[in-house]
């Protein structure tokens, strides 16, 4: 099985600041990369698939890279209703594994 | 507009056995992979088990392999999970999801149910 390991798995920041959440694949996942955030007692919405595509409806804030091993998301300018989790997922080989999570706090 | 619905999750005892059923509406059930992920209050996110459109391949993360069955019903846009030998571990919430494909090469979940809470406890 592909063992996803996602970091930070907390993370202090301030709106309007840019950062950045990795994602490592076990072994080379291509480009099966898919990126979920979820709102406490929410289910999780796909914000990325493909690694780098944009899914529809969501704010251009959210970006995806990476391709093989690694992985990462970026949020380029904090707003108030991203301080929430975060999820990578892998969707080349079954069990389509998801990292533990990263969850963004308020500074 | 596209809704899945969880429903059966319950308080069991050890041992015990449960089946949770989504209920699917506006899309074409029969024409998607369907899946259950589960996640352990504050915790991740867990991939159980997903089959395909027909029901013809079915497939098992290994801690329920043996003892969880996911089936769906295609005239009734019902998927199923039913859930034998239950362990204290197996407690979570249970979602149910509509896998999509893009591009003929990337599959992700873009509709999830609300997810219902199983229970195992003495």
């Amino acid at each position: 099985d592909i063992q996803m390991t996602q970091s930070p798995s907390s993370l202090s920041a301030s709106v309007g600041d840019r950062v950045t959440i990795t994602c490592r694949a076990s072994q080379s996942i291509s480009r099966n990369l898919n990126w979920y955030q979820q709102r406490p007692g929410k289910a999780p919405k796909v914000l990325i698939y493909g690694a780098s595509t944009l899914e529809s409806g969501v704010p251009s804030r959210f970006s995806g890279s990476g391709s093989g091993t690694d992985f990462t998301l970026t949020i380029s300018s904090l707003q108030p209703e991203d301080f929430v989790t975060y999820y990578c997922q892998q969707s080349y080989s079954i069990p389509h594994s998801f990292g533990r999570g990263t969850k963004l706090e308020i500074k | 507009e596209v809704q899945l619905v969880e429903s059966g999750g319950v308080l069991v005892q050890p041992g015990g056995s449960l089946t949770l059923s989504c209920a699917a509406s506006g899309f074409t059930f029969s024409s998607y992979w369907m899946t259950w992920v589960r996640q352990v209050p504050g915790e991740g996110l867990e991939w159980v088990a997903n089959i395909k459109e027909d029901g013809s391949e079915k497939y098992y993360v290994d801690s329920v392999r043996g003892r969880f069955t996911i089936s769906r019903d295609n005239a009734k846009n019902s998927l199923f999970l039913q859930m034998n030998s239950l362990r204290a571990e197996d407690t979570a919430v249970y979602y149910c999801a509509r896998e999509t494909e893009r591009s003929g090469y990337f599959y992700f979940f873009d509709y999830w149910g609300q997810g219902t809470l199983v229970t195992v406890s003495s």
